[in-house]
């Protein structure tokens, strides 16, 4: 079966530093991957995707950036964090099911909160 | 564009009260409507699905018809348990498309 992780659950950067946060799919082939964010309260907003290695696509400017380096691995970057990037960070992955419509499934969650 | 409008929240229940939370979609084609839950501090996870008009996805105790006269796709549940309380998103996806569409949202709250 299909397995997504996503690491770490936690993390608390002070303003300025880089950042990592890096997603791993299991069990699949080229699946669609995405990052999430959800600020505290709201809703899901879709930062990146990927349809295949090395190709992202980029839903809003921001001083985030996303890499596909391998087939099944995702990662959500920046240079320097801003107070702003705090919020809880949502990987996702697809297939497209019966029908051909796209259906997510989605990892746990990593809670940034920049300081 | 493409749409999700879910209810309003913040929803507040007692326990086994019925459930309903409105979703209404604009689409330019023929979507797939899912409901998803986030429990506290985590993921989400796909609680119910349908693929065309006048399915019924349902799983524990909720429901959810695919109104095409009504571009709807209502979440019900005849009797909430307080382990029901989390966010529910609303969302759809179209043939070909490489993206969801999520609605904001609803916060319900269950008390005992």
């Amino acid at each position: 079966s299909q397995t997504i992780h996503q690491w770490p659950a936690t993390l608390v950067q002070p303003v300025g530093s880089p950042l990592s946060l890096e997603c791993t799919v299991e069990g699949t082939s080229n699946p669609n991957l995405y990052w999430y964010r959800q600020a505290a309260g709201r809703g899901l907003q879709l930062l990146f995707y990927s349809v295949g290695i090395g190709q992202i696509s980029s839903e809003v400017p921001q001083n985030l950036s996303a890499s596909r380096p391998q087939d099944r691995q995702f990662i959500l970057s920046s240079k320097k964090l801003l107070l702003s990037d705090s919020g809880f960070y949502l990987c996702a992955w697809s297939v497209v099911a019966g029908g051909g419509n796209t259906e997510a499934f989605f990892g746990q969650g990593t809670r940034l909160t920049v300081v | 564009g493409d749409s999700v409008t879910q209810m309003e929240g913040p929803v507040t229940l007692s326990e086994e009260a019925f459930l309903t939370i409105n979703c209404t979609y604009t689409a330019t084609g023929y979507p797939s409507l899912f409901w998803y839950v986030q429990y506290p501090g985590e993921g989400l996870q796909l609680l119910l699905k349908a693929t065309k008009a006048d399915d019924k996805g349902s799983n524990k105790g909720f429901e959810a018809t695919y109104r095409k006269e009504t571009t709807s796709f209502h979440l019900e549940k005849g009797s909430v348990q307080v382990s029901d309380s989390a966010v529910y998103f609303c969302a759809l996806s179209l043939q070909g498309a490489q993206k969801l569409v999520f609605g904001q949202g609803t916060r319900l709250t269950i008390n005992p």
